[in-house]
């Protein structure tokens, strides 16, 4: 059974540094992984999809490497600012995925709060 | 374009009672899945529609809940007889459906439930 995990489940930053989010993930037969991002009250946003065969993917302050063999995926947001705040979730899409890739398997999320 | 909206955004019902939610996917996606996020629990999976078929509705919890999607546009998800543990928040989404796993998921922005 596959078992998403996030670490830390909050992270509080100043305004600048960079934030580094990490997502394991218990079984690598994955089709491919999602971050999203949600606002309190809001819905998800996917930020950045990365397909089991890809190493990371790029999308301007951000950068998500995934590790399938290990496991793991790192989100990486440069230059943080007090509009990163907010709720980080990732999610894993089930392999084989006819169909199916948006069953997604989500972590717990990691609470951001970038101080100004 | 529209996105996925959900309606309503917050409910606040009996124990016993009946509630029922509503998705409107974005036009011209197939795909349709049901999630919901109880208090203090990962965002989890319910069921996926293609067009007006169930696809998949393994993470449905027992019977009290029944989804449709008639014509294969907007979809229903009804709790009968809503229960204390039902509440939480029931998010929609939508994707197309072209064979690709690279589709973009998009996401409403919930329904909020509230059961006393």
């Amino acid at each position: 059974k596959q078992e998403v995990t996030q670490i830390p489940a909050a992270l509080s930053v100043p305004e600048g540094e960079n934030l580094v989010l990490n997502c394991s993930f218990t079984d690598s037969a994955i089709y491919n992984l999602q971050w999203f991002r949600q606002d309190p009250g809001k819905g998800l946003t996917s930020l950045l999809l990365i397909q089991s065969s890809q190493r990371e993917q790029t999308s301007g302050r951000l950068n998500a490497s995934l590790d399938k063999s290990s496991g793991r995926s790192t989100l990486y947001i440069a230059a943080s600012q007090p509009g990163d705040s907010a709720t980080y979730l990732c999610a894993v899409s089930p392999y084989p995925a006819t169909d199916s890739w948006g069953k997604l398997q989500f972590g717990a999320g990691t609470q951001v709060v970038v101080t100004p | 374009e529209a996105g996925v909206t959900q309606f309503p955004s917050h409910s606040v019902i009996e124990k016993g009672q009946t509630v029922t939610l509503r998705c409107d996917p974005i036009s011209g996606h197939d795909n349709l899945y049901w999630y919901r996020r109880v208090m203090g629990k990962e965002i989890k999976f319910l069921l996926h529609f293609v067009k007006e078929s169930k696809q998949d509705e393994s993470g449905m919890p027992n019977n009290r809940f029944l989804a449709e999607r008639t014509g294969g546009t907007y979809s229903t998800l009804k709790v009968q007889p809503a229960e204390l543990e039902d509440s939480g928040v029931y998010f929609c989404a939508s994707s197309r459906r072209t064979g690709s796993s690279g589709n973009t998921i998009y996401f409403g922005e919930g329904s909020w439930l509230t059961v006393v």
